[in-house]
């Protein structure tokens, strides 16, 4: 069964860059699945980001496409989030998952946009 | 504002059934799958229905879905108070080449 354990910092400062990773485990990363990030604001509801397949194919939500990037690195079987020009409003828990229907879930990692 | 439309909150009292709708278009539940996640409080989403009624193995069957033409619904029979959590559902876009979810419905058990 594969297994999906978010890191990266609890607080960002506004107008940088987040950088989240999603450890693999259980499973290889070049496998035929999308591998996607979904994030969701203190106490509303989720929200999808984008999705990377096994050969750097990327969909993104076009609502964050110009500031987004997911990236793909199988020598350690993980994948990225990176986060341009980050305001306030990204201050979320951020979850990694796998393709849709978005069968497994890590636990989340909580970030803070905040000076 | 949400792609999807569900009911803020509903409620029940233990014991009774309950049903949780979800409202799209033709772009997205109309032409797709769609699953639903279970959300307890403080914890990560839990994958509860997909390919519009199939329960992934471990799911009690009091967990039910169904679709018709561009709405999905879930329901939930027996409730329990465990069942006390945010229900979303979600589905790939077709027109936006992206997934997009439900904004969520609290279930409170009386």
């Amino acid at each position: 069964q594969v297994q999906l354990q978010e890191s990266g910092p609890g607080l960002v400062k506004p107008s940088g860059t987040l950088s989240l990773t999603c450890v693999v485990s259980g499973g290889s990363i070049s496998s035929s699945y999308w591998w996607s990030w979904v994030r969701q604001p203190p106490g509303k509801g989720l929200e999808w980001i984008g999705e990377i397949n096994h050969s750097g194919s990327a969909n993104y939500n076009p609502s964050l496409k110009s500031r987004v990037t997911v990236s793909l690195d199988k020598s350690n079987n993980q994948f990225s989030l990176k986060l341009n020009s980050i305001t306030a409003a990204d201050t979320a828990v951020y979850y990694c998952s796998n393709s849709w229907p978005l069968g497994v879930w890590g636990q989340g990692t909580s970030v803070t946009v905040s000076s | 504002q949400s792609v999807l439309t569900q009911p803020p909150s509903v409620s029940a009292a233990p014991g009774q059934n309950v049903t949780i709708s979800c409202s799209g278009s033709s772009s997205n539940i109309g032409n797709n799958y769609v699953s639903w996640y279970q959300q307890l409080p403080g914890t990560a989403p839990k994958f509860l229905i997909y390919e519009n009624n199939k329960r992934p193995s471990g799911i009690p069957d009091r967990f039910s879905g169904s679709k018709s033409g561009t709405s999905a619904t879930l329901g939930i029979t027996g409730l329990q108070t465990g069942d006390e959590a945010g229900y979303y559902c979600g589905t790939w876009d077709s027109s936006l080449s992206a997934g997009v979810f439900g904004g969520g419905t609290k279930l409170t058990v009386l």
